[in-house]
């Protein structure tokens, strides 16, 4: 069936480094990918997305990689903040004029200072 | 602009008991769907609607139900919750076909 994995449900990271959230999803008919953030208490937080017909999108501080031979999302975050620390989710979105995301388990990215 | 609002943000019920749950969306947005986060299940699709219509329905029993309103608010509701139904349910609304924005979301507690 659909779904969307993370390869790593961690990651811890000094602030100032480069970090990569990876992501897998297995559904090859998927034309739609969006990273979301979400902080504690709080609902996902839209950052950055990605149509199938790209492989690269860049952001303010961030980069989506999309490799659709491998089936691979990835998330760069420059320069990491204390105020990044979060849990990241990426999810796909299936062809066919449906808005249902699928969404990977996450990753929990947390920052030291 | 205003985001997505959910009201209430906290809910304690028991078991048996029903509940709704209302999500106005960002103004200009058509577009509505709901999830459910739990730590076990992460974040699932529950349904979707456009222009007062159910579009999607994700893997829910039929206790889960919706709607949408002409103003394009919509309100979904549990009948006879359960324990497992304690959760956070979020409404994202979206100008399909484009980036669905999350509102803050319902934390449900069932007792």
């Amino acid at each position: 069936g659909e779904s969307v994995g993370l390869h790593l449900p961690t990651l811890s990271v000094q602030e100032g480094d480069n970090s990569i959230i990876n992501c897998a999803y297995s559904n090859s008919a998927s034309d739609y990918f969006i990273w979301y953030k979400q902080e504690s208490g709080k609902g996902p937080q839209f950052i950055i997305d990605i149509r199938s017909n790209m492989d690269k999108r860049q952001g303010q501080r961030v980069t989506v990689l999309l490799n659709k031979t491998v089936k691979h999302l990835s998330l760069q975050i420059a320069a990491t903040q204390p105020g990044d620390s979060a849990v990241y989710f990426c999810a796909e979105m299936p062809q066919g004029g449906s808005e249902k995301l699928v969404f990977g388990k996450g990753t929990k990215l947390t920052v030291n200072p | 602009k205003a985001g997505v609002t959910q009201t209430p943000r906290y809910l304690i019920k028991t078991r048996g008991q029903q509940v709704t749950l209302s999500c106005s969306p960002i103004s200009g947005h058509r577009s509505v769907s709901w999830y459910q986060q739990t730590p076990g299940q992460g974040l699932q699709f529950l349904f979707e609607y456009f222009s007062e219509t159910q579009r999607n329905k994700g893997n829910f029993p039929g206790r889960f139900s919706g709607r949408q309103f002409s103003n394009s608010r919509s309100e979904m509701n549990v009948s006879t919750l359960e324990l497992g139904d304690s959760a956070l349910y979020l409404c994202a609304s979206s100008f399909f076909p484009d980036t669905q924005y999350f509102g803050p979301g319902t934390r449900l507690t069932v007792l």
